[in-house]
This record gives structure tokens, C-alpha cells and sequence, in this order.
């Protein structure tokens, strides 16, 4: 299986600020990553697939990149509504493994 | 709209069966895979199963292999996970998720979780 390393499990955050999230694949998975966001007691949500490809509706503070085994996502002005749990999920093969997760605080 | 309810979750003792459902409205259900998630408390994601649109081909995590069992059916819009010889490690919030697509394509769509605790 591969492994999807994310970096830093938490981080303290203020409204405004950037927010950089890593993401390291076990072995190179193209650019077949997406990232979701959880809030609290509710389901994920994705934001970006494909690595880069920013889904309807997401706001573009929300912006990602990489490929092979290195990724970043980024939110560049952090607004109230975006502290939440941020992971990571590789697609190249099954089972298609998550990141341990970001919370952002 | 896109809509996943999750059904079936609940208190169970080690080594007890249980059979999750989740049913699906607003799309086309048997054109697209459909995927097991769960997260145990406080924890991360953990991807569990899949199965692709024909309810032919079946994927599982190694931590269920054998215990765990996906299957769908097309004409009632209803996705299935069958979990056996539970353990206290399977205890987690369940979701189901809509594949965009095939098994290896986003999960652009969740339910809201059913929870399973697996305790004597």
C-alpha cells in the first residue's frame, strides 16, 4: 500500500494568515492527489483533485501543487470558516490511502 | 442533488456480525463506484472498500480483508457493507462515498456517517 505522510499534524493559525500543508507519497503517484477538508462532526469535503484542480465552488485562497511523491496545499488568507482537519489522498492505486491529517487551530 | 444516507450502525460485541446500508438519490447509481470510508474516534480517514458500478469487482483495505464484505443493489439505489467477526478496532463513524466515476476516482460525495461500536 502506499504510505501518505502529512506534515505538521497541527498547526496554530490566525485569520489572515498563509497556511502551507505537506504531503509525501511512499512512491510516486503522478498527480492522481486530492485534498479534503473536515470540519467537526460532519463529512469531507473535497477541495482539490487531480493536485492542482480546484473544485466548484471552493474559494481560491485554496490553491495546491505537486506531483510525483511531493505536495503542498496551501490557503493563503485564512479565513474564520476554514479551521478544520485538512488530508491528503493519493488515487494512483488502491486502496487509495489518506494522510493522517492537518488540523488547523 | 446528490444524497447518501447511511443506515445499520450501532452497539455490537466483539466477534458480532453487522450490515451497514447507505441509499443513494439523485444521480444514476449504478454508473458510478461507490466507496467505504471510516474514522475512528478521534482519528484519521481510513479508506475501507469499493466497488465499481457493475457490483462485479470489489477492493478491500488488509485490515478487513476477509471480515468485510461490499456489494450494491442497482435496482433499489442501495450500497452495502457487510462486516463480520467485528473487532474493537472497527469501531468508527462509517461514511459511504460516491466515486466520481470508477474505484479510483474522487469521493465528491459523502453521507453524514453511521457510527459503529464494537464493545462487550
Amino acid at each position: 500500500d502506499i504510505q501518505m505522510t502529512q506534515s505538521p499534524p497541527s498547526l496554530s493559525a490566525s485569520v489572515g494568515d498563509k497556511v502551507t500543508i505537506t504531503c509525501q507519497a511512499s512512491q510516486a503517484i503522478g498527480n492522481f492527489l486530492n485534498w479534503f477538508q473536515q470540519k467537526s462532526g460532519k463529512a469531507p469535503k473535497l477541495l482539490i483533485s487531480d493536485a492542482s484542480t480546484l473544485e466548484t465552488g471552493v474559494p481560491p485562497r485554496f490553491s495546491a501543487g505537486g506531483s510525483g511523491t511531493h505536495f503542498t496545499f496551501t490557503i493563503t488568507g485564512l479565513q474564520p470558516e476554514d479551521f478544520a482537519t485538512y488530508y491528503c489522498q493519493q488515487l494512483f492505486t488502491l486502496p487509495l490511502t489518506f494522510g493522517g491529517g492537518t488540523r488547523v487551530e | 442533488e446528490v444524497h447518501l444516507l447511511e443506515s445499520g450502525g450501532g452497539l455490537v460485541q466483539p466477534g458480532k456480525s453487522l450490515r451497514l446500508s447507505c441509499s443513494a438519490s439523485g444521480f444514476t447509481f449504478r454508473s458510478y463506484a461507490m466507496t467505504w470510508v471510516r474514522q475512528a474516534p478521534g482519528k484519521g480517514l481510513d479508506w475501507v472498500s469499493a466497488i465499481n458500478a457493475d457490483g462485479d469487482k470489489t477492493y478491500f483495505a488488509d485490515s478487513v480483508k476477509g471480515r468485510f464484505t461490499i456489494s450494491r443493489d442497482n435496482l433499489g439505489d442501495t450500497l452495502y457493507l457487510h462486516m463480520d467477526n467485528l473487532r474493537a478496532e472497527d469501531t468508527a463513524v462509517y461514511f459511504c462515498a460516491k466515486n466520481a466515476g470508477g474505484a479510483s476516482r474522487p469521493l465528491r460525495d459523502w453521507g453524514q456517517g453511521t457510527l459503529v461500536s464494537v464493545s462487550s
